[in-house]
């Protein structure tokens, strides 16, 4: 079975912090992803990977970074949190070219 | 723009009876589709897929139906029962081919 997990189930930050947070898959997955979802409006892919070190921008990168310095894990970035970025957060891992997507449980994240 | 479109945010069926969800797309190059299915506090868990060579597949009681001409895609479940109340997202890879475009996402409530 594949496990993808992320680092914290609910978090709490402040307007203007550095938050970070962290995936990880145990498949030896080349893929990873970043999505949020917020109601009425879906899954939003930020940003993705598709090898160490590699990352491309997906359809909301603004306000975001990510890093990827080993295979099984992919983190996410915000450089100074704001409240528009409250959210469930979702990383996803995949197997190649059109692999299934598996995702994490999910991080609720609150910006004060 | 949204490339993968679904109207209806919500739907609530009878246990037992055909709970059919919807789902538009705008560009016929799209050619694999996936549906994915939800649970509060839970990440999205893959549920069928289907290429654009076919016109249905089938798993079960989850059935996907394919019309390329009117490119539009719709989730049947037969019987519906009360644990497939989620939210169901349609989703299609993105042009580069690893990364996956969502609907918005309906929510399913299967009453008993």
């Amino acid at each position: 079975d594949v496990k993808v997990t992320q680092s914290s189930r609910y978090l709490v930050k402040r307007t203007g912090e550095k938050v970070f947070l962290e995936c990880v898959q145990d498949m030896d997955h080349e893929n990873m992803f970043w999505y949020r979802q917020d109601p009425g409006l879906g899954l939003r892919l930020i940003y993705f990977s598709y090898d160490v070190k590699m990352k491309e921008k997906g359809d909301i990168p603004e306000g975001y970074s990510v890093s990827r310095e080993k295979k099984e894990r992919f983190s996410l970035i915000l450089e100074s949190a704001s409240t528009n970025q409250t959210s469930m957060y979702l990383c996803a891992s995949s197997f190649g070219d059109r692999g299934t997507q598996y995702f994490g449980p999910g991080t609720r994240l609150t910006v004060l | 723009d949204q490339q993968v479109k679904q109207n209806s945010p919500s739907l609530s069926v009878q246990e037992g009876r055909i709970s059919i969800l919807n789902c538009d797309y705008t560009n016929s190059m799209f050619d694999y589709f996936l549906w994915y299915k939800k649970y509060p506090a839970e990440g999205p868990t893959f549920l069928i897929s289907i290429s654009s060579i076919k016109d249905k597949n089938e798993d079960g009681r989850f059935t996907v139906f394919l019309n390329k001409s009117a490119k539009h895609l719709s989730l049947h479940i037969v019987p519906s029962q009360p644990g497939d109340s989620a939210v169901y997202f349609c989703a299609t890879f993105s042009n580069s081919g690893y990364a996956l475009n969502f609907g918005k996402g309906t929510s399913l409530l299967v009453t008993p």
